[in-house]
């Protein structure tokens, strides 16, 4: 069965201080990984698509990564304004589904 | 830039009851999703339509019924509403299937 497992479920970080979201995924075949930020009482909001391992994409503070396993979302010196939940969802071949991790609560303190 | 717009944003229903959620998109999407978001348990798929005129179940359709009235709204309908599909339910769009999502607001929805 296709699973998402996303690590930590929470994160604590102070301002300036560089992390690392884990998402893994046992799925057949890989079709996009996608990551989301979702804040409270918002819907989720589009932030990477990664198609295949060893993609890479960045935006201001966050760079996503894809291997064949697990993708990463790294946070470059984090403002508190970058705290939310980060979600993470595979589609797959398996399925014409779309399957999202728990997520991670990311609080950065000023 | 509305986005994706959902109906109502909170409602109490009890046990049996029925109850449409509505959702409307502006952004001329061929493809339309429902998803619920429980704690711990991330969002889960529902029903999807890939373009007008066409739905299909996701991981989670027991219980739920859909329809996509035009290329704009798809709507969730619950016939008989029980305590377990309380959750955050959450409509989105994309160009086409699975290309990323544009999600709305969600609707709170309590069953008692």
């Amino acid at each position: 069965e296709d699973q998402v497992t996303q690590s930590p479920e929470a994160l604590r970080l102070q301002e300036g201080e560089s992390s690392s979201l884990n998402c893994s995924y046992t799925v057949s075949g890989l079709r996009g990984l996608f990551w989301y930020r979702q804040d409270p009482g918002k819907g989720p909001e589009f932030l990477f698509t990664l198609y295949s391992a060893g993609e890479e994409k960045e935006k201001e503070r966050l760079k996503a990564t894809l291997t064949k396993k697990e993708s990463f979302l790294h946070i470059t010196a984090p403002k508190p304004e970058d705290s939310a939940t980060y979600l993470c969802a595979v589609r797959t071949y398996n399925n014409n589904d779309m399957r999202f991790g728990a997520g991670t609560r990311l609080t950065v303190k000023p | 830039n509305a986005g994706v717009t959902q109906t109502p944003k909170f409602q109490v229903l009890k046990t049996g009851q029925s109850m449409t959620l509505q959702c409307a998109q502006d952004m001329n999407h061929n493809s339309m999703y429902w998803y619920r978001q429980d704690p711990g348990m991330g969002l889960r798929l529902i029903y999807y339509s890939a373009s007008e005129g066409t739905t299909d179940k996701g991981e989670v359709p027991n219980g739920y019924n859909v329809s996509r009235l035009n290329k704009r709204e798809f709507s969730l309908r619950l016939e008989s509403a029980a305590p377990s599909q309380t959750s955050v339910y959450f409509c989105a769009s994309s160009q086409e299937l699975y290309q990323p999502q544009h999600f709305g607001d969600g609707t709170r929805l309590s069953i008692l």
